[in-house]
């Protein structure tokens, strides 16, 4: 089944710099790819997304890029701020059977003011 | 609009006692899924519906949790009897359909402490 790997696990920043999550799957028919944010003790919500038909997608300070070929992701934070303290998960989802989401297994941002 | 509703928000439970969760997913929407999240870990899918249906329950430990969408709407997720490592937040989520492009949106998930 699908295998997904996230990298860094924590990750600190100064506040203004740029932040890179980094992941990996294992199977090449994976064609969604979401990226959510989780604050301590709420829900994880969806704060952009790719479909592998585009190579990137960005929204103001955000952006993810994808590479098919290599099955890899990445979430790119820039400017960042104390709110974006979090962690973040990315997640993969196929087109066939039954359309789960496998997560990866997270990154705490900390983002230093 | 709604979100998903999840309750409780909090539960402490001895191990080999019973427990239940309830969730209400977005109107609408027709698939439900529900995870459990480790702390520190990605949430895992342990069932995920269609409808009323089961699409999808391999990583869901059989031996001792159950759930169920009984009218294609609200969902409970049942574990009998817990364990020490049941002790984790559980997520309810649903989406539109389950075609690859819709988003999955999240409760705020139960808190379970097995002692």
């Amino acid at each position: 089944g699908e295998n997904v790997e996230q990298h860094p696990s924590t990750l600190s920043v100064q506040e203004g710099d740029s932040a890179v999550i980094k992941c990996t799957y294992s199977d090449s028919a994976s064609n969604y790819f979401p990226w959510y944010k989780q604050e301590l003790g709420k829900r994880p919500q969806l704060i952009i997304d790719i479909r592998s038909n585009v190579g990137e997608k960005k929204d103001q300070r955000i952006a993810v890029t994808l590479n098919k070929t290599a099955k890899h992701f990445s979430l790119h934070i820039t400017e960042t701020q104390p709110e974006d303290s979090a962690v973040y998960f990315c997640a993969v989802r196929a087109p066939s059977g039954t359309y789960k989401y496998i997560f990866g297994t997270g990154t705490r941002l900390k983002v230093l003011a | 609009e709604a979100g998903v509703a999840q309750s409780p928000r909090y539960k402490i439970i001895e191990k080999r006692q019973s427990v239940a969760f309830w969730c209400n997913p977005i109107s609408g929407h027709a698939t439900l899924y529900w995870y459990q999240q480790i702390l520190g870990q990605g949430p895992k899918l342990l069932i995920q519906f269609q409808n009323n249906g089961v699409v999808d329950d391999s990583q869901l430990p059989k031996d001792r949790f159950s759930a169920e969408r009984l009218k294609g709407v609200d969902s409970t997720l049942k574990i009998q009897p817990a364990k020490l490592e049941d002790s984790a937040v559980y997520l309810c989520a649903s989406s539109l359909t389950s075609s690859v492009n819709t988003e999955a949106f999240f409760g705020q998930g139960t808190r379970l402490t097995v002692v």
